[in-house]
């Protein structure tokens, strides 16, 4: 069973450039979240799906960072002008279930 | 709310030594516990789960953690750990299994 992708792996951007990240859960898998993982700290809920609907964004900063869930299966994270405190890795996982998480790999931001 | 605190920010170990991993949580309801590893440029990984039942649980790699009920804790104990246990730990709380409060993490170091 193939995991929970994520690209790109890496990106290194401006402050105030915007930027794109991609995510394919596990097939099947209702459910998908994104974190934020600033570095030395654990993951921070930004965004909860289920299938194509939101259930909690409480701790999205929504004048910068934006997500949608197509068709609900892959989904994308968007920040919009990124400023300098946005520099983590941010971590995309699904859930058949739950009590289950299955996490990708992360994107590793640094906004300079 | 549910919140998790991690005690000890960094572990440094001897390779066969046993480790202990601490964490502690605060919540006005019932909740489940969770351990996740996280080696380099890598996602999170689970460990074990605890949902119900008997308090102490078997993960994976020979990671074991008991829940305490009184003193509110879920630590990671391992009696005798291998250069591959060095990674980043995080204890997790969920009430309802679909949101997950992450510590801020334990970075275990085994020394050869």
């Amino acid at each position: 069973e193939a995991g929970v992708a994520q690209s790109p792996r890496y990106k290194i951007i401006e402050k105030r450039q915007s930027v794109a990240f991609w995510c394919n859960p596990i097939s099947g898998h209702a459910t998908l979240y994104w974190y934020q993982q600033i570095l030395g700290q654990g993951p921070k809920l930004l965004i909860q799906f289920q299938n194509n609907g939101v259930v909690d964004d409480s701790q999205l900063p929504k004048d910068r960072f934006s997500a949608e869930r197509l068709k609900g299966v892959d989904s994308t994270l968007k920040i919009q002008p990124a400023k300098l405190e946005d520099s983590a890795v941010y971590l995309c996982a699904s859930s058949p279930q739950r009590y289950e998480q299955y996490f990708g790999p992360g994107t590793r931001l640094t906004v300079t | 709310a549910q919140s998790v605190t991690q005690l000890d920010s960094q572990v440094p170990v001897f390779e066969e030594a046993p480790v202990e991993l601490r964490c502690n949580y605060s919540s006005s309801v019932s909740v489940y516990l969770f351990w996740y590893v996280q080696y380099p440029n890598q996602g999170l990984q689970l460990l074990l789960k605890y949902l119900s039942g008997s308090t102490l649980v078997k993960g994976i790699n020979g990671f074991e953690a008991e829940f305490n009920k009184s003193q509110t804790s879920f630590h990671l104990r391992k009696p005798s750990v291998h250069i591959s246990d060095t990674a980043e730990y995080f204890c997790a709380v969920s009430a309802a299994g679909n949101q997950f409060y992450f510590g801020t993490g334990t970075s275990l170091t085994v020394i050869p």
